[in-house]
């Protein structure tokens, strides 16, 4: 079967830095989706993974190793605002997006 | 990015009443728009994938009498909760794609509570 794998919570402290780790076992694989979601609110896009190595964005970097099925999200100069659950998602042969149940940030002053 | 709009945010509904969500890409042409549901502290759960102009795909488990989707045109996609009881009280979410390989943009989300 298909399965995304995120821790369920993490805590932080503000201004730390804080990796999300995800690993997947998906038929087929078409890219990586990081995506962060405040509570009752859709979620929006952070970040796309289709080739291994590093993707750098601001704050935010996310990386993929294809051959181990890992990613991480990677959160630096955290700020309160950043707590919210994160999301992993992967999208397999069939162009379906799999994802993962999220990983709930809380971020602490 | 592109913009999806999802309409209305929130609405409250008697039990046995049908509800009708709207979907709609405000500045490009959606051919396939897929419709979650999210329950409290859970993840995304794909409920269909609507193709314009023809019939959706529904997922194992989603009643397709009870969810009807309809893809009328490239820009709109409907949700209509038929014979609503408070199980379906749910957060619904749209999202629609440019093309394939691209991310996923999400409306606003439906928060839909039956009472």
């Amino acid at each position: 079967g298909q399965n995304i794998d995120q821790p369920t919570e993490m805590t932080a402290t503000e201004g730390a830095i804080v990796q999300i780790n995800c690993t997947y076992q998906t038929s087929g694989f078409n890219g990586l989706f990081w995506y962060q979601q405040h509570a009752g609110e859709a979620p929006t896009f952070l970040s796309y993974n289709v080739l291994d190595g590093l993707e750098e964005k601001g704050r935010f970097s996310s990386f993929l190793s294809r051959s181990k099925g890992y990613s991480y999200l990677l959160l630096k100069e955290l700020q309160m605002k950043d707590s919210a659950s994160y999301l992993c998602a992967v999208r397999d042969s069939n162009y379906q997006l799999i994802w993962g149940a999220g990983t709930k940030l809380i971020i602490k002053p | 990015g592109a913009v999806v709009s999802q309409h209305p945010s929130r609405v409250i509904c008697k039990s046995g009443t049908s509800v009708k969500i709207e979907c709609r890409s405000l500045d490009f042409q959606a051919t396939t728009m897929f419709w979650y549901r999210q329950f409290p502290k859970q993840s995304l759960m794909l409920m269909a994938t609507s193709n314009e102009g023809s019939k959706a795909t529904y997922e194992q488990g989603v009643e397709k009498d009870k969810f009807l989707i309809n893809h009328a045109s490239l820009t709109l996609s409907t949700l209509t909760v038929t014979s609503a009881h408070p199980e379906d009280s749910s957060f619904y979410i749209c999202s629609a794609t440019l093309s394939e390989g691209t991310e996923a943009f999400f409306g606003q989300g439906t928060r839909l509570t039956v009472v």
